[in-house]
């Protein structure tokens, strides 16, 4: 069973501070998702990281996948009121399984105006 | 329009009742998937159908059927519901591992 560990579980911010997100495996992962779910709705993908040491740019967003492709994190610059959400890695793995999904447990984020 | 949806978004039921929740998609996605979330746990994989012929068990299966009626529609079922499965429940569509989900179903089972 792959696990993937996110950290922190929770994080309360004001608004114009700057955040990272965690999301550690001990597996390799062929690539590697981040979603954000807003409350009463399901998860929407923000991006899809594929290579190893790939950096992705969404807005204030960073995302960063690690050299050996076992972990990758989310940079939010100058966090906003709508940034508010959880937000979930999830990393899809080759072999038996394969388009499956293994989702991390999520950071519950809340930035405060 | 909505490209997954679910029905109902909020069953509140009885222990032992048979509950059926449905998904529906437009996407013309071959690749359908039941999830149940639950605070402090995650997303987890109930049940996956790779084509209509093609049923898969996920991590969490017991107390859980699907059905498969068609490439568009994948419905779960518990037989005889019990309080622990009291939880948010996902439907997804997946084209390349990109998941599309629903907007959940909120099941309560007294």
């Amino acid at each position: 069973t792959q696990l993937l560990e996110q950290s922190p579980q929770f994080l309360s911010i004001q608004e114009g501070e700057n955040l990272t997100v965690y999301c550690n495996s001990s597996s390799v992962f062929s690539s590697l998702q981040w979603y954000r779910q807003e409350p009463g709705e399901g998860p929407v993908l923000l991006v899809t990281v594929v290579t190893g040491g790939e950096v992705k740019k969404l807005k204030r967003l960073t995302f960063q996948f690690g050299d050996a492709r076992k972990d990758s994190s989310l940079h939010i610059t100058a966090a906003q009121p709508g940034d508010t959400g959880l937000y979930l890695c999830a990393g899809q793995y080759s072999g038996a399984g394969s388009y499956q999904l293994t989702f991390g447990k999520g950071t519950k984020l809340s930035v405060i105006p | 329009d909505a490209d997954v949806t679910q029905t109902p978004r909020n069953r509140i039921t009885k222990t032992g009742k048979r509950i059926m929740l449905e998904c529906s998609q437009t996407k013309g996605h071959d690749r359908m998937y039941w999830y149940r979330q639950d605070p402090g746990l995650g997303l987890r994989l109930i049940y996956y159908s790779f084509d209509v012929k093609d049923i898969n068990k996920g991590e969490i299966s017991d107390g859980y059927s699907v059905s498969r009626q068609a490439q568009a529609k994948f419905s779960l079922s518990l037989e005889s519901a019990i309080p622990n499965q009291t939880a948010l429940y996902f439907c997804a569509t997946s084209d390349f591992g990109v998941q599309f989900f629903g907007p959940g179903t909120r099941l309560t089972v007294l």
